[in-house]
């Protein structure tokens, strides 16, 4: 029972590079999200997606990017990394809205 | 937009005493979800709650969300120190789910 999965769990980047955070969930989830967490804020949404093939801005998607071409996965794109991106991010899925939702262990990126 | 205020940020308790975490938002709740972080770790979901007065318990946390349906709050009973962490408190809003600023626990002997 794999659930919610990320990768990887920990990434350094250079400022400027480009990367992209991987989620993957098995439990045929519609609604998926990106979240990011730094200290003293809780979680702020990034992205998130309703179904495959939709995908919506949330409070802070400048920088980033995401797609949805399946169900299974939604990934999250880093265009140009900025040390203000460094943070720990938590990817979320959920049959619908108004359950609950499952989340990744995370990805801590440092972007230096 | 809305917007959830938790109080305290952070608590430090001595195990075996009680605390109450609040979680206030600006516009009305139509559903209210608790998670628990671990730290380094993921969020468990512990309880939703959807009624206006509603109530729900497990184990020794109890969860209430106001007849208003503009606040809830978390009530820990007997802490032990497997109650650390930062409690998160999470509301639909529209088509989102967004959170609250997050309340640091720590539990000592």
């Amino acid at each position: 029972n794999a659930g919610v999965t990320q990768t990887p769990k920990f990434q350094v980047l250079k400022t400027g590079q480009s990367m992209t955070l991987q989620c993957a969930q098995d439990m045929n989830h519609e609604y998926m999200s990106w979240y990011r967490q730094d200290p003293g804020m809780g979680l702020r949404l990034i992205h998130y997606s309703v179904g495959a093939g939709i995908t919506d801005q949330g409070e802070v998607p400048n920088g980033y990017n995401v797609s949805r071409s399946t169900t299974e996965d939604f990934p999250l794109r880093l265009l140009s990394a900025a040390p203000s991106q460094t943070s720990v991010y938590f990817c979320a899925s959920s049959q619908i809205m108004n359950t609950e939702a499952f989340f990744g262990q995370g990805t801590r990126l440092t972007v230096v | 937009s809305q917007e959830l205020e938790q109080s305290p940020q952070s608590l430090i308790v001595q195990e075996g005493k009680n605390l109450t975490i609040n979680c206030t938002s600006s516009k009305t709740l139509y559903g209210l979800y608790w998670y628990k972080q671990k730290y380094g770790e993921g969020l468990i979901f512990l309880m939703m709650l959807q009624k206006g007065g509603e109530e729900k318990s497990h184990e020794k946390i109890t969860a209430k969300l106001d007849e208003k349906k503009q606040q809830s709050s978390l009530h820990i009973t007997a802490s032990q120190p497997s109650h650390a962490g930062i409690y998160l408190c999470g509301a639909d809003n529209t088509d989102k789910l967004i959170f609250g600023t997050g309340t640091r626990l720590q539990v000592f002997p």
